[in-house]
């Protein structure tokens, strides 16, 4: 299983609203990244984590929380978020250190705020 | 600053001809080098990645050559076929335990006409 999965596939949120974003890899990766990508754009990283732990944080707006439940699961709250936000929000998983480092990502959580 | 560039940012080649896309990086800490497709709603696919002790590495119809003393790295997709018309992003890393982060080319865009 090489599939990074993440769920919803499309969210339409309000600046209000709370909402969280799921992604779940089964390949026993246990580094696992959030990227953003805005249209015509290259990704952009937003958080690494490495072992569960929060390795780097990008300089992310306090909107944005992400959590790491276990080795399998990462979680990006979203809280407040504003129109500007709106973009392709993409998960990742690799094996950390040296060795193999091939990064595979999921299929993106296309998100629209309104 | 752009630690990554890439050239063109779109390409239009005929069906079985050879598509080149080139990346030029900074960072001499740079030791990974792969090459993502993504074709429009999905999430970035690794296709080919290379090491700085290699000067070239293929697989199938794509090749990667690498000029370390240059900081050039290339991509060559031979015999283009219609279904190879995507996004291509070259990136770099430096791979360290606390995981692999990805810094991203602006991207090049392909059209494969039949």
């Amino acid at each position: 299983d090489t599939e990074v999965t993440q769920t919803p596939k499309h969210l339409v949120m309000g600046m209000t609203n709370k909402k969280s974003l799921k992604c779940e890899q089964h390949m026993g990766h246990r580094a696992m990244y959030w990227y953003k990508q805005k249209a015509k754009k290259p990704p952009e990283l937003m958080f690494v984590y490495s072992y569960e732990k929060l390795s780097i944080n990008e300089s992310v707006p306090s909107r944005f929380s992400p959590e790491c439940p276990n080795s399998s699961l990462l979680n990006l709250h979203l809280h407040a978020l504003q129109p500007e936000d709106s973009a392709l929000y993409l998960c990742a998983s690799s094996r950390p250190g040296q060795g193999n480092t091939e990064a595979f990502f999921g299929q993106g959580t296309r998100l629209t705020v309104v | 600053q752009q630690q990554v560039k890439q050239s063109p940012q779109s390409l239009i080649v005929q069906k079985g001809g050879i598509s080149i896309i080139n990346c030029a990086y900074e960072n001499t800490a740079f030791d990974y080098f792969p090459w993502y497709q993504q074709f429009p709603g999905k999430g970035p696919a690794l296709l080919i990645a290379i090491r700085p002790d290699v000067s070239e590495k293929k697989e199938g119809r794509f090749t990667i050559s690498f000029n370390k003393s240059a900081k050039q790295f290339s991509l060559h997709i031979m015999d283009s076929q219609p279904g190879d018309s995507a996004t291509y992003f070259c990136a770099a890393s430096m791979i360290k335990a606390a995981g692999n982060k990805l810094t991203f080319g602006g991207g090049t865009r392909v059209l494969v006409k039949p």
